[in-house]
């Protein structure tokens, strides 16, 4: 098993642009996350979705959007890119939503938009 | 007011002895769930331990346990045996009833000395 996995792992863009984050998770977990990680701040909720067909916002929902394609897949999407969207970007999954459940991260995208 | 709080600085400890990281949290919600996570250089989150509110003992995991304080908040990581393969930054994360975010420390840096 994979687990779950990113791509890209790496992403330059400039202001303006748009790109999609991909992840996809072969354990079959019902919940999948975006966080973001930015230096000294530890790790931010985007969005998330509890199940297939679902989606809801986080902390830091502003300038992005996902789509949830099937159960395994998740993307995220930044549709007009800005310097301060320059971060680490992490997705994870769990079983189901509920605070006993560990989410499992991919090992991140990083992303620097000029 | 901060929900995770970890406020130790850069952490050092020498193979094989044990060290402990420090982690206190705020909630009024009488559910919830603690987490720490472990990020080596290489970027990915690593899982490492969970101990429940509702709990009635410490959470362990191999080399790692959880000294779970309910009364003082706190939630402190215990690595025995240290290796230097536990250099690394950690972080303690909380999530509180059904609420799906993860809320993270800002993380403490741990280096191995042999």
């Amino acid at each position: 098993n994979a687990g779950v996995t990113q791509t890209p792992k790496f992403q330059v863009l400039k202001t303006g642009q748009s790109m999609t984050l991909q992840c996809a998770q072969d354990m079959n977990h019902n919940s999948m996350y975006w966080y973001r990680q930015d230096p000294g701040m530890g790790l931010r909720l985007i969005y998330y979705s509890a199940s297939e067909g679902t989606t809801d916002k986080g902390e830091v929902p502003n300038g992005y959007n996902v789509s949830r394609l099937n159960k395994r897949e998740f993307s995220l999407r930044l549709e007009s890119a800005a310097p301060s969207q320059t971060s680490v970007y992490f997705c994870a999954s769990s079983e189901v939503d509920r605070e006993a459940d560990t989410q499992y991260f991919g090992p991140g995208t990083r992303l620097t938009v000029l | 007011a901060q929900k995770i709080t970890q406020t130790q600085p850069g952490m050092f400890v020498q193979e094989k002895e044990a060290v402990t990281l420090d982690c206190t949290y705020d909630t009024s919600d009488p559910s919830y769930g603690l987490f720490w996570y472990k990020q080596p250089s290489s970027g990915e989150m690593i899982f490492l331990i969970y101990q429940g509110s509702y709990d009635q003992q410490n959470a362990t995991e191999g080399r790692y346990s959880l000294n779970f304080q309910k009364a003082r908040k706190s939630a402190n990581l215990v690595i025995s045996a240290s290796q230097l393969g536990d250099s690394a930054m950690y972080f303690c994360a909380m999530r509180e009833g059904t609420n799906s975010k993860l809320t993270f420390g800002k993380g403490i840096t741990l280096s191995v000395r042999p």
